[in-house]
Formats: structure tokens, sequence, C-alpha cells
């Protein structure tokens, strides 16, 4: 059984640029989130998309984006990146209740340069 | 507000307990969870307690929770190499975002 997997594994880009990240939940979770973690940081919650749609967001601007698929895989958009934006971002698979916890990928490693 | 509170370090020699410290702030969240991070790794899940729980053991983890303190802690017992990391508390705040310490560097002493 294939944990949640992400790709791509690293990225570099400069400022401006635009990237676009992958994530696949784990077999039989229907819910995704994506957090952001700065290097020393713990993870900082970016949305939750939950039947295709943004269920709840954090405190991040309008250049993040997402989308959830009907076979629940999840892209994260960022636009105009900034310097700032070089961090690990974490995909999460749960279940819609997540009581249990949510079930962290390995991470996309985004640069800007 | 919302807000998770860890020390930064922590040094144990192999064979002894760990005692890792979380203090929360949203008296609202029904679990709180347990995470461990290796060094470019992702996050994983060690354990969790539900809100009404004061303890839940698991193998050589222990989770103490008080709720009139808002402070949850974690017990490794027998610490090994292998346990050195870096470990999250999370809380949920009554809402579907796990929001994190900054995480406690486990530094285990061969």
């Amino acid at each position: 059984d294939a944990g949640v997997t992400q790709s791509p594994t690293h990225l570099i880009k400069t400022r401006g640029q635009q990237v676009t990240l992958r994530c696949s939940p784990k077999s039989g979770h229907d819910t995704v989130s994506w957090y952001q973690q700065a290097l020393g940081q713990g993870p900082q919650f970016i949305f939750q998309y939950y039947e295709e749609e943004e269920r709840q967001r954090g405190n991040f601007p309008d250049r993040f984006s997402g989308h959830q698929f009907p076979n629940y895989s999840s892209e994260l958009n960022v636009n105009a990146l900034l310097l700032g934006d070089s961090a690990l971002y974490l995909c999460a698979s749960s279940l819609v209740l997540a009581g249990r916890g949510q079930f962290f990928g390995p991470g996309t490693r985004l640069t800007v340069l | 507000g919302e807000d998770v509170e860890q020390s930064l370090f922590l040094s144990v020699r192999e064979g002894d307990s760990s005692v890792i410290n979380c203090t929360y702030t949203d008296s609202s969240s029904t679990y709180l969870y347990w995470y461990k991070q290796e060094p470019g790794a992702g996050l994983q899940l060690l354990t969790y307690i539900f809100s009404n729980m004061d303890m839940k053991q698991d193998q050589r983890l222990t989770v103490l929770l008080n709720k009139k303190d808002k402070h949850l802690s974690l017990r490794i017992a027998d610490t090994q190499t292998g346990d050195s990391a870096i470990y999250f508390c999370a809380e949920t705040g009554g809402t579907y975002k796990y929001i994190f310490g900054t995480g406690t560097r486990l530094k285990v002493l061969a």
C-alpha cells in the first residue's frame, strides 16, 4: 500500500516564475492538505481540499492556489514566486473525519533564486 | 489565538527516557498529535490522543495530557540513537488544519 507521494522531489525556480507541485494521497484517503515548512520551523497550513473544493485556508496570499481531482490527487500552484517562498512543501492526506491523523508525504523542496 | 510552544532542544543518553513537552492554547482541540521528522524527510505520525483522555501508551511511547494546563508531553522509554530527530506536537483547534509547534530537536548520545 503506497503512502502519500509527491513530485517533484526538488525544484529550483527564479523570482516571478510559477510552479506546480503534485500529490497523490494514501490509498483510501479522500482529503488532502498542503503545508509550507520553512527551514527550522514547523509546518504552516496552506489549505485543505475535500470533494474537489477548498474546505479551509490558512494565512497565505492568493498567489497560492490548489486543485483536487476526482481521483483525490491534488496540485498546489504558486504564482509570482518570491524568495521567501523557498521552503519544503508537504502534502498530507486523511479521511474526511481526520481525527486519527494526517499522513504526510516526503515533501517537495522548492528553492527560489 | 492559536499557538503551540515547544522547547527547542533535548539531549539524552542512549537507554534513558526522553520527555518532550508542549503547551497549546486552543481548548477546543479534539485531538492532539505527535509527529517525528528525520532530516530531509516528511513527518511521521507517532501517536495521537483524544482530548477526553489523560494518558495513552503505545509501546515505548507514553503521551500525557493535562487539559487544565493545556500541556502535552511525549515520553520515549529506552531512547535509542534512531530516535534522534525533530518532534512536533500539533493541535487542531477545532478546525480542519493542524497547528504545529516549532519542534524539539532530540539528540541521543551513544
